[in-house]
């Protein structure tokens, strides 16, 4: 498969546990923010998205959450599966999604 | 099935032969872009587009042009490609403004020798 990175932070989680992964972000400015996943060899896929008006907001088994003081997003994966073993993407824009800056990335290991 | 199509999906080539790598969306997305991954520094925007005809500059465009002459259509241009545009080169398309997600294509793998 591609590579997407070397060197990039792995978060390792058990199948079935609660996986957290985290980014800092630099602009305040930026009032949208969206988590993306990139399996090998495939594009980054759309996974939730947040505006700065909120501080929280859920999907199909992810939350994410917003913390605009500290400059801080995060994805909350419940019930790890083998199939969320990935790249994870933060990203931030300050012109309503057209300029998105994205964050170096987290891997993402499940163990069975 | 809604999708962001690009091709080749891997390419090789030699420094200085011009080169085109195509990107099409079958959504009717207003907004379409493309970005280079690269190990250790992740997704760069090269250019952008808004509109059929309307084309911007992102982060890294030197050495790249795009066009827009139709709006399912948004092909990017290696006219002298060299060795530091070895990447993997992603397009993307979304409807523009506000709470609009960008849809990636599965991306082009390019090495230039």
């Amino acid at each position: 498969g591609e590579s997407v990175g070397l060197h990039l932070p792995t978060l390792s989680v058990q199948e079935g546990d609660n996986s957290i992964i985290n980014c800092a972000y630099s602009n305040s400015a930026s009032d949208y923010f969206i988590w993306y996943k990139q399996e090998s060899g495939k594009g980054p896929q759309f996974i939730i998205d947040i505006r700065s008006n909120m501080d929280k907001r859920q999907g199909q088994r992810v939350t994410v959450l917003l913390n605009k003081t500290v400059k801080h997003l995060s994805l909350q994966i419940a019930a790890t599966q083998p199939g969320d073993s990935a790249v994870y993407f933060c990203a931030e824009s300050a012109d309503a999604g057209n300029m998105l800056t994205f964050g170096g990335g987290t891997r993402l290991m499940v163990k069975p | 099935e809604a999708q962001v199509t690009q091709n080749p999906r891997y390419l090789i080539t030699v420094t200085g032969k011009k080169l085109t790598v195509t990107c099409s969306q079958n959504m009717n997305h207003e907004y379409m872009s493309w970005y280079r991954q690269d190990p250790g520094l992740g997704l760069r925007q090269i250019y952008y587009s808004m509109n059929v005809e309307v084309t911007d500059k992102g982060d890294v465009p030197e050495g790249y042009k795009v066009s827009r002459k139709e709006k399912r259509n948004f092909p990017l241009i290696l006219e002298s490609p060299s060795p530091n545009q070895t990447s993997l080169y992603f397009c993307a398309s979304s409807l523009g403004g506000a709470d609009s997600p960008l849809h990636f294509g599965n991306g082009t793998r390019l090495t230039v020798t």
